[in-house]
């Protein structure tokens, strides 16, 4: 079964302080893997597109790389504005493409 | 707004109430999706709409309708809702499946 896991569920760090969030899922049938940032109380807000081991992607504070069986969003000095839930999701295919989400990681970051 | 929007924002419904969802989408896309969110949950596919054609029911309760009159528009039709139904209810579009924007959601609670 394609299974996409996030970690840590939750995440608090001081401004400035960068970190990592991960992002692994299994393998056959990838073609794509996606992050998003989403607000409380609003849809997902698209950030990056990945299709390949070894791409890696960049939007201010943060870098998306992908591995053969996992990617990670970095989030360098971050900042409190950047508090959210970053969700995960592979996009495995089939006639329409459907995207298979992780449970997310929230974000805290304190000023 | 993303270029997907979704009425009503909010929505509160007794379990024998009928109400409806509303996702507009002019951003020349031709796919549509219905997700629902829940609290400590994945978001989880609910319907495709690929020109109009529903292409995947993902094992969704009968008290949930889709309706796609065309290819901006999708409603979802609610009909003797559970309290377990409430939920963020995301409607979602895209062209070639490499990007997916979302909307806002509709919270809907079902008392």
């Amino acid at each position: 079964e394609d299974q996409v896991t996030q970690s840590p569920e939750a995440l608090r760090l001081q401004e400035g302080e960068s970190s990592s969030l991960n992002c692994s899922y299994t393998v056959s049938g990838l073609r794509g893997l996606f992050w998003y940032r989403q607000d409380p109380g609003k849809g997902p807000e698209f950030l990056f597109t990945l299709y390949s081991a070894g791409e890696e992607k960049e939007k201010e504070r943060l870098k998306a790389t992908l591995t053969k069986k996992e990617s990670f969003l970095h989030i360098t000095a971050p900042k409190p504005e950047d508090s959210a839930t970053y969700l995960c999701a592979g996009h495995y295919g089939g006639s329409q493409g459907n995207l298979i989400f992780g449970k997310g990681t929230k974000l805290s970051v304190k000023p | 707004e993303t270029g997907v929007t979704q009425t009503p924002r909010h929505l509160v419904m007794g379990m024998t109430n009928k109400k409806s969802l509303k996702c507009e989408q002019h951003l020349g896309h031709n796919a549509m999706y219905w997700y629902k969110q829940s609290a400590k949950k994945p978001l989880e596919l609910m319907f495709v709409y690929n020109f109009k054609e529903q292409t995947e029911n993902n094992s969704v309760p009968s008290r949930f309708s889709p309706e796609c009159p065309n290819s901006s528009h999708l409603f979802l039709h609610l009909h003797t809702l559970q309290p377990e139904d409430s939920a963020l209810y995301l409607c979602a579009s895209t062209l070639d499946r490499r990007g997916y924007t979302f909307g806002s959601g509709t919270r809907l609670t079902v008392v």
